[in-house]
């Protein structure tokens, strides 16, 4: 069973950089076959879609928010990463990292999720 | 990019039919996905490619499409379909969620 696990800290200072982690298991991201992504979700809002990696290291993000987001791969440890730079108080959402199926007509849907992780920007 | 629109809630009593509704023009042209999230959980897919059902969702979801509107429907609805359900769909530059709607089981 495919399962995904973020971590980080959930408290970060004002124009700080944000910085979490999705450790997965189950799958292996070298394999080449899924896009893996990060969504977010401010308390009591809906969802919002930051951006996905390859596991080339190859990215795509959020037109909204390209000019502050960072994602990278670390394969040896099927793991991967997001930064989010000069946070603000808008930041403060629940992170949720996601396994990008991508069937045969290049359809693209998130079959898996992480249980979420807060984080707070925060003096 | 582009908005996905849905309705911010919808109310049914149970054993009734729910349908929420999302819509854009690129759904003309692009599948819509559904989540189903009950509070304090992450999103599940319930509806893949306008109209699949994954494995291990019950046979009263279904999706259908017409033009720019794709529908989620939740025949002989239950109370724990009480949740916030999202549409997502895609272009080239990534991924779009719609805003929500909250569905009551009254």
């Amino acid at each position: 069973q495919v399962q995904l696990h973020e971590s980080g800290p959930g408290l970060v200072k004002p124009s700080q950089t944000l910085s979490l982690t999705c450790t997965v298991s189950g799958d292996s991201i070298s394999s080449g076959t899924h896009y893996w992504s990060w969504i977010r979700q401010p308390a009591g809002k809906g969802l919002e879609w930051i951006g996905r990696i390859y596991e080339g290291g190859s990215t795509n993000y959020n037109p909204s928010l390209m000019s502050r987001v960072t994602m990278s791969v670390d394969t040896s440890k099927n793991r991967f990463s997001l930064e989010v730079s000069s946070v603000t108080a808008a930041d403060t959402a629940l992170y949720y990292c996601a396994r990008e199926t991508m069937d045969i007509a290049l359809v693209h849907y998130f079959e898996y999720w992480g249980q979420g992780i807060l984080v707070t920007v925060s003096p | 990019s582009y908005e996905l629109t849905q309705p911010p809630s919808v109310s049914v009593s149970p054993g009734q039919t729910a349908r929420i509704t999302c819509s854009a023009d690129a759904l003309a042209k692009q599948y819509a996905h559904w989540y189903q999230q009950k509070p304090g959980q992450a999103p599940v897919l319930v509806i893949c490619k306008d109209s699949e059902r994954p494995s291990g969702i019950p046979e009263r979801f279904s999706g259908s499409s017409s033009g720019t509107i794709v529908t989620l429907t939740i025949s002989g609805v239950q109370a724990e379909d009480e949740a916030d359900y999202y549409c997502q769909s895609s272009d080239t530059s990534g991924h779009v969620f719609g805003g929500g709607t909250k569905l009551t089981v009254l």
